[in-house]
């Protein structure tokens, strides 16, 4: 079946500093990817999508491409600040098969000032 | 901008009791999901819901699981005779077109 990995964590990184967290896929389909992410005591929050070979995604400086040659769909920032501390969840959903989101173990983020 | 919104935020309840947790979706959103994620486990999907009627569920869903939208708004999920292993954050999400979901903040049930 369809499964997502995600890089272990917990990820600790300094105020400024560049962040790839690494994310690849298996699905028999072509599927659509996601980065959802959860901020202490709170729920998933859609981070960015990208739907086919190529594209970008991007949003409050998160980018990541889905690189269809290396099933991956790695996320990464530039310059991380405190207030990005969160767990990341990689996900994909695969049109025209099961109806449902599969999620990656998460990557926990902790950035310190 | 439009969310979704779950109740209650936390639920302890006793081994063999049952609750029920409730959703709210977005207004116009007509596929309605629920997952779960044990502490420290991936997020997992338990049951999707399209036109009153469940369309898919795992494997985890089962006799002891119930969703219904019981007045067109509302989209809850019931779990009878609840066991330790239920203990969990419970997500609800729902989505426009199915790809693209929108979760809800959660409920954290713990069974004693």
């Amino acid at each position: 079946g369809d499964s997502v990995t995600q890089m272990e964590g917990p990820v600790t990184l300094s105020e400024e500093a560049f962040l790839t967290i690494n994310c690849t896929y298996t699905a028999t389909g072509y599927p659509s990817l996601f980065w959802y992410v959860q901020y202490p005591g709170e729920g998933l929050q859609l981070l960015l999508k990208a739907t086919k070979a190529d594209d970008k995604g991007s949003n409050k400086g998160f980018e990541a491409t889905y690189r269809k040659e290396t099933t991956s769909f790695h996320l990464e920032k530039g310059s991380v600040q405190v207030s990005d501390s969160a767990v990341y969840f990689c996900a994909l959903y695969t049109q025209g098969g099961s109806e449902k989101l599969v999620f990656g173990k998460g990557t926990k983020l902790t950035v310190n000032p | 901008e439009p969310e979704v919104t779950q109740t209650p935020s936390h639920q302890v309840t006793q081994m063999g009791q049952e609750v029920i947790l409730r959703c709210v979706p977005i207004s116009n959103h007509l596929y309605f999901y629920w997952y779960r994620q044990i502490l420290g486990q991936k997020v997992e999907f338990l049951v999707s819901f399209y036109n009153n009627e469940i369309s898919e569920k795992s494997e985890i869903f089962d006799d002891q699981f119930s969703v219904e939208r019981p007045d067109g708004s509302n989209f809850t999920l019931k779990i009878r005779s609840t066991k330790l292993e239920d203990s969990a954050m419970y997500f609800c999400a729902t989505s426009y077109e199915q790809e693209t979901q929108y979760f809800g903040p959660g409920t954290r049930l713990l069974v004693l």
